[in-house]
Order: C-alpha cells, then structure tokens, then sequence
C-alpha cells in the first residue's frame, strides 16, 4: 500500500473548519483514500473514503485533487468532540486487506 | 447491534504468563482484523481472517501468538509468555467488508 504523509499536530478554533491535508504521491490507480480519527482511548473511527470523485457525508468532506496526489478532509464546523488523531490511508479494495495506519494528525479543537 | 465488543478491556499480568482475549464482531460481518497499539504510535497489523480463515499474518505476529475464528464468528488472539514488550492496546476490527472497518474499544495488556 502507498505511503502518506501528514502534519504531525494541527489546532482549529471551535466552529471554524477544520482542513486536514494528506500527500499521497505514490497512489496507484485502483487505491482508495480513507480517513479515520482515534478518539483518546477509544478504537480508530471509519470517517470517509473515496476513489477520484470529491465524497461528502454526515461527518466530513473529502476533497481528492485531480491527479489523485494529495487529499484533504474537511470537518465543516468542529466542535471539541471532533479533538482526535487522524489517519489518511491509501489501500486497494482488491487484494490485501489490511489497513496500514501512519502517525496521523492530532487535530487539537479549541474554544 | 452493539458494534465490535472486546474482552477484557483490561488485562495485567506477569512475564511469562499467557493471556487470552476475545473479539465478538458485527454479526453479519465477515471480515475480521486484530491490530495492536503501543503509546503514541498508530496501530499496527497483525492478522485478518476472512470467516474462519485466517488469510494473512503480520511478521509482526511471533510463534508466541496464535488467533483462531472458529465457525467464522468470534475470534480470540493468544499471547504466550507474555514479555514487557507485549505491553499495548490489542484492537479488533470487523468489515463486510466496504465501506470500512469498525473497531472494537480495545484491550489494554499490561505486562509486569
């Protein structure tokens, strides 16, 4: 699976968008984007994922670029609950199933 | 559906002892990981089962440990002679398979 590259620690104010970027420079064509968030002492949290077409549900955004390189979450208004660490993840659907998680952003929510 | 429920969610023991633990995943689900965590990193894979079988294993995954998944439903991950180095966050995951995994809240092992 392709390697990804994110900011170790980011801060957003309470209410404010949060953008969470992620360099995925080596992804092959049949790799997906995933996101997930680890809450302090809880289990990594599905969020997102897509393949090249920008994906919105009712947790985040997912703005992919066009040459499929880099990606960014978007958490439109976050609140404090939103304080986690998050994982981009690059994996085929086919083929290896594993998830193989980096260090993550530790995205700090502040009022 | 309560999610994927892991036991115990605590676990200290002695060095050189063995430990078991159990992963319960969503009941329709057919896919089933076992991860582990140490303090500050992400979580590292160990093995994944698609219904009973067990697909893939992590070098990661010495001769002491051992999983099973009998008739495809729950699983438990066995650690024998427990080292300090042992000491993390075990998790279990369940998918069917898309659109992504859901983990259970862990068990924390402590070996002294």
């Amino acid at each position: 699976d392709a390697k990804t590259t994110q900011p170790p620690s980011m801060d957003c104010a309470e209410g404010r968008a949060a953008n969470l970027p992620c360099n995925h420079s080596t992804i092959s064509g049949n790799e997906y984007v995933y996101w997930y968030r680890q809450i302090h002492s809880q289990g990594p949290q599905y969020i997102i994922h897509g393949l090249k077409n920008n994906e919105t549900n009712e947790m985040a955004s997912l703005i992919i670029t066009e040459d499929r390189k880099s990606s960014t979450l978007i958490l439109p208004h976050a609140t404090l609950r939103d304080t986690a660490v998050y994982y981009c993840i690059v994996r085929a659907v086919q083929g290896a199933q594993k998830l193989v998680f980096g260090q993550g952003t530790r995205l700090t929510i502040n009022p | 559906d309560t999610g994927v429920s892991q036991n115990p969610r605590h676990k200290i023991t002695k060095r050189g002892q063995n430990v078991t633990f159990r992963c319960d995943p969503i009941s329709e689900h057919n896919r089933l990981y076992w991860y582990r965590q140490t303090l500050g990193q992400g979580p590292e894979f160990l093995t994944y089962f698609q219904n009973e079988a067990q697909l893939e294993k992590s070098r990661l995954l010495s001769d002491r440990f051992s999983a099973e998944r009998p008739k495809g439903s729950f699983s438990t991950l066995e650690i024998q002679r427990t080292e300090q180095g042992d000491s993390a966050m075990y998790l279990c995951a369940s998918s069917f398979p898309e659109p992504g995994a859901f983990f259970g809240q862990g068990t924390r092992l402590t070996v002294v």
